[in-house]
């Protein structure tokens, strides 16, 4: 079984404290994806990448970066968190044109 | 640009039929995909067609697609309160050649006993 693992189920960070929301899967999938989920917004793409050491910004990157430095690796880095960037996380990844797998998401809140 | 439209609420009772439609807007998809995310998890895959196909059959799950209008249908029959979740359709963007997939904003079956 695909499995997409998230560091953290809930997290609580404080305004302008920099974040890291890692993401591994053990598929040795070549795309990797991040997402956040709001209420009424669905599903919006921050960031994806399909390879090691690139990275394409998605329909709403700002506030954000990524790294992924290993394959089965992609982190998503909040700067300096905003109270706007409190959300569900959810990263994703895929074999070309093969559905995406999720990982169980992880919930950010910023105070 | 691309995008997919689904209804955000769908309610029914305990052993009815559910319909949950979309439409996508980009003519190139190779593949349509339902996902379904249960409270507080991830999406998982529920089912998904090939564009070339119209409909697609898995126990109580019926995939339907009109290519000519964009528009696909989720049926599940025989609903049960397990089956209340949020239910994502999605398409692949140019092809699907990297993965990258456009999803709706979901649309939440609560099922009622």
């Amino acid at each position: 079984d695909v499995k997409v693992t998230q560091s953290s189920r809930y997290l609580v960070k404080r305004t302008g404290e920099k974040v890291f929301l890692e993401c591994v899967q053990d598929m040795d999938h070549e795309n990797m994806f991040w997402y956040r989920q709001d209420p009424g917004l669905g599903l919006r793409l921050i960031y994806f990448s399909y390879d090691v050491k690139m990275k394409e910004k998605g329909d709403i990157p700002e506030g954000y970066s990524v790294s992924r430095e290993k394959k089965e690796r992609f982190s998503l880095i909040l700067e300096s968190a905003s109270t706007n960037q409190t959300s569900m996380y959810l990263c994703a990844s895929s074999l070309t044109e093969n559905e995406q797998f999720f990982g169980p998401g992880t919930r950010l809140t910023v105070l | 640009g691309e995008d997919v439209e689904q209804s955000l609420f769908l309610s029914v009772r305990e052993g009815d039929s559910s319909v949950i439609n979309c439409t996508y807007t980009d003519s190139s998809s190779t593949y349509l995909y339902w996902y379904k995310q249960e409270p507080g998890a991830g999406l998982q895959l529920l089912t998904y067609i090939f564009s070339n196909m119209d409909m697609k059959q898995d126990q109580r799950l019926t995939v339907l697609l009109n290519k000519k209008d964009k528009h696909l249908s989720l049926r599940i029959a025989d609903t049960q309160t397990g089956d209340s979740a949020i239910y994502f359709c999605a398409e692949s963007l140019d092809g699907g050649s990297q993965g990258n997939l456009i999803f709706g904003k979901g649309t939440k079956l609560s099922v009622k006993p």
